[in-house]
């Protein structure tokens, strides 16, 4: 079974660019998470989806933005970006039934530099 | 506010000693509590779960326990082997039906021959 499978692995961008960031779940998982996690600090929530739907949002600025597919892959965008945007943009996928006690899958995150 | 501590930061122990971590929170209403490991550059793979009425799964070498009442979750290692050597994730979920999770800092394990 193919886990989660994020692209580009490492991305470099320069301040006001925009980004996107890409994911597809592992096979019969609807609910896709998108986590930043900043150089020493911990995860920080961004966004989840299911279904299509944005489900629940993290404390971050509209410019973080992103959608679900209807094969349930998902895009992340960021956009203006900023130097503390630099990042491990990591994102998750779980079974929706029971969601939440499911475990949720990571991939390996896409490494976003900010120049 | 819900906040998720790890303690220690970090920890350097000999190959073949067993660890414990600790996790303190304060999430409410609390639904779940995970352990999750990351290596270096990857992403984070789960452990285990543990629900209110669980106060203890084991995942091969790794024991969790959660004692809800004091809101406090340890990670028992065993035996420790070299590829242990990762930062040990809490996290812990509510029951807002939003699917809120709450991350620790993590510690980081460094096991050395």
């Amino acid at each position: 079974e193919a886990g989660v499978t994020q692209s580009p692995t490492h991305l470099i961008k320069t301040r006001g660019q925009q980004a996107t960031l890409r994911c597809s779940p592992i096979s019969g998982h609807t609910s896709v998470y998108w986590y930043q996690q900043a150089l020493g600090l911990g995860l920080q929530f961004l966004l989840w989806y299911d279904e299509g739907e944005e489900r629940n949002r993290g404390n971050f600025p509209p410019r973080f933005s992103g959608r679900q597919f209807p094969n349930y892959s998902s895009e992340l965008n960021v956009n203006a970006l900023e130097l503390e945007d630099s990042a491990l943009y990591l994102c998750a996928s779980s079974l929706r039934t029971g969601h939440s006690n499911q475990p949720q899958h990571f991939g390996d995150g896409t490494r976003l530099s900010i120049l | 506010k819900n906040q998720v501590e790890q303690s220690p930061q970090s920890l350097i122990i000999l190959e073949g000693k067993n660890c414990t971590l600790q996790c303190n929170y304060t999430v409410s209403p609390f639904s779940n509590l995970r352990w999750y490991k990351q290596d270096t550059g990857r992403g984070p793979v789960s452990l285990t779960i543990m629900t209110f009425s669980e106060n203890t799964k084991s995942n091969g070498r790794y024991t969790a326990t959660l004692d809800a009442d004091t809101k406090q979750s340890s990670l028992h290692i065993t035996a420790s082997q070299l590829s242990d050597s990762a930062s040990y994730i809490c996290v812990v979920g509510d029951q807002t039906g939003a699917n809120n999770l709450f991350f620790g800092t993590g510690t980081r394990l460094t096991v050395i021959p």
